[in-house]
């Protein structure tokens, strides 16, 4: 079935530092959605985004829908400790279907 | 504006008990979704519901796990008996429209079965 596939699993970095993280699949999304789940918390939706080539912004962060429809990426800038947690990316399998979700990229902050 | 509500927030049980699990979606949503979160194997989509009827629950593990949506306000996950490798996060999330649309979700309950 369809899977996405998360890189990088894993990522500490210094607070002040950019962080990029992507999301492909082998299968065609219409639509990528980005989640961040804090500890102890559940997944919240970050930005979603429903065209190719679209790139979307929510404050420090930016995400972009990739040209071939199979990948998305998202980006942080000037990291701060509160960017800690899991980033998971999604969407849906097909028409009206549940979406299926990556299994996160886990970011830490070092202050 | 309440979000998805689920209870309890932490459970901690012998093997062998009955788990309850509850959710309340947020209201007007019509698309209710369990989830199970495991560090080996991330967020698994048990069941879901559209408008109270069960539409796909080929991710519920065994027949131990069985999920109820008695009205649009209300859901459950129940676990009888459970067992160690059950423990896990358990999510409950809605949405609106359609099944594809994106999903708000609870805090969790974080089960321990001993």
């Amino acid at each position: 079935g369809q899977q996405l596939n998360q890189s990088p699993q894993s990522m500490f970095i210094q607070e002040g530092e950019d962080v990029s993280m992507n999301c492909t699949s082998s299968s065609i999304f219409n639509t990528w959605l980005w989640y961040k789940q804090d500890p102890g918390e559940g997944p919240v939706l970050l930005i979603a985004l429903y065209k190719a080539g679209e790139l979307t912004s929510n404050g420090r962060l930016t995400a972009q829908f990739g040209t071939t429809r199979k990948d998305s990426f998202l980006n942080i800038s000037a990291s701060i400790p509160s960017d800690v947690g899991i980033y998971f990316c999604a969407g849906p399998r097909a028409g009206n279907t549940p979406l299926v979700f990556g299994k996160g990229t886990r970011l830490s902050v070092i202050a | 504006d309440a979000g998805v509500i689920q209870s309890p927030r932490h459970e901690v049980t012998e093997m062998g008990q009955e788990v309850t699990l509850r959710c309340k979606p947020i209201s007007g949503h019509d698309y209710l979704f369990w989830y199970r979160q495991t560090m080996m194997r991330g967020l698994e989509l048990l069941i879901y519901f559209n408008n109270n009827v069960p539409i796909d629950d080929s991710g519920m593990p065994e027949d131990r796990f069985s999920a109820k949506m008695p009205n649009a306000s209300f859901s459950t996950l129940k676990i009888q008996p459970s067992e160690p490798r059950d423990s896990a996060v358990y999510f409950c999330a809605s949405s609106l429209g359609r099944g594809d649309q994106p999903q708000h979700f609870g805090d969790g309950t974080r089960l321990s079965i001993l």
